[in-house]
């Protein structure tokens, strides 16, 4: 699977929009770009996934580049509960047989 | 639905006893996985099941044993415990034989002494 690279830290004013970015420079044609997010003490929460095209669902938007190299989870109107640590983990959908975490962004809304 | 379940939420051994920690799903998915959660560091995997009657070795699977004899119900047992496996352990669910989008369980908060 390919690795992928996030900022370990990032902060985020409340009701602004938190851009978080993922770097994964060697993804393979069959891979999807997954977020996860553990809010504090909390199971992993499933947020989006996509493959080429920008998703968007009740929790989040998922911004991939045309050259799938990268990619942004954006949080529109951060709140306090988004506070959390940001998993972007990249998968050959429908293939994986195991979901490795990484070390993630820290992610701290603030008032 | 009560999603993906996990008892106890809390449990205190000495070293050497033995346990099974339990999880349960009924959203009838067919993936399940076993996680810990050290102190201030990441999740690593533990074993996975991709269905009844088929389990598999994560990452760090020595000192416990998994078994699925039904699609709901994922024990985890630990042989005999060690400091070292003190731990937060989730349990965690997907749809299908895959782990994309997993749900998992709020958590079994494991100390030994």
């Amino acid at each position: 699977d390919a690795k992928t690279t996030q900022p370990p830290s990032m902060d985020c004013a409340e009701g602004r929009a938190a851009n978080l970015p993922c770097n994964h420079s060697t993804i393979s044609g069959n891979e999807y770009v997954y977020w996860y997010r553990q809010i504090h003490s909390q199971g992993p929460q499933y947020i989006i996934h996509g493959l080429k095209n920008n998703e968007t669902n009740e929790m989040a938007s998922l911004i991939i580049t045309e050259d799938r190299k990268s990619s942004t989870l954006i949080l529109p109107h951060a709140t306090l509960r988004d506070t959390a640590v940001y998993y972007c983990i990249v998968l050959p959908r429908g293939t994986a047989s195991k979901l490795t975490f990484g070390t993630g962004t820290r992610l701290q809304v603030t008032l | 639905n009560a999603g993906v379940t996990q008892t106890p939420k809390f449990q205190v051994l000495k070293t050497g006893q033995s346990m099974t920690l339990q999880c349960a799903q009924d959203m009838n998915h067919e993936y399940m996985s076993w996680y810990r959660q050290d102190p201030g560091m990441g999740l690593r995997l533990i074993h996975y099941s991709v269905g009844a009657g088929i389990t598999d070795q994560g990452e760090v699977p020595n000192g416990y044993n998994v078994s699925r004899s039904t699609t709901e119900d994922f024990p985890l047992r630990l042989l005999s415990a060690a400091p070292s496996q003190t731990s937060v352990y989730f349990c965690a669910s997907s749809p299908g034989t895959v782990p994309d989008t997993q749900y998992f369980g709020p958590g079994t908060r494991l100390t030994v002494l």
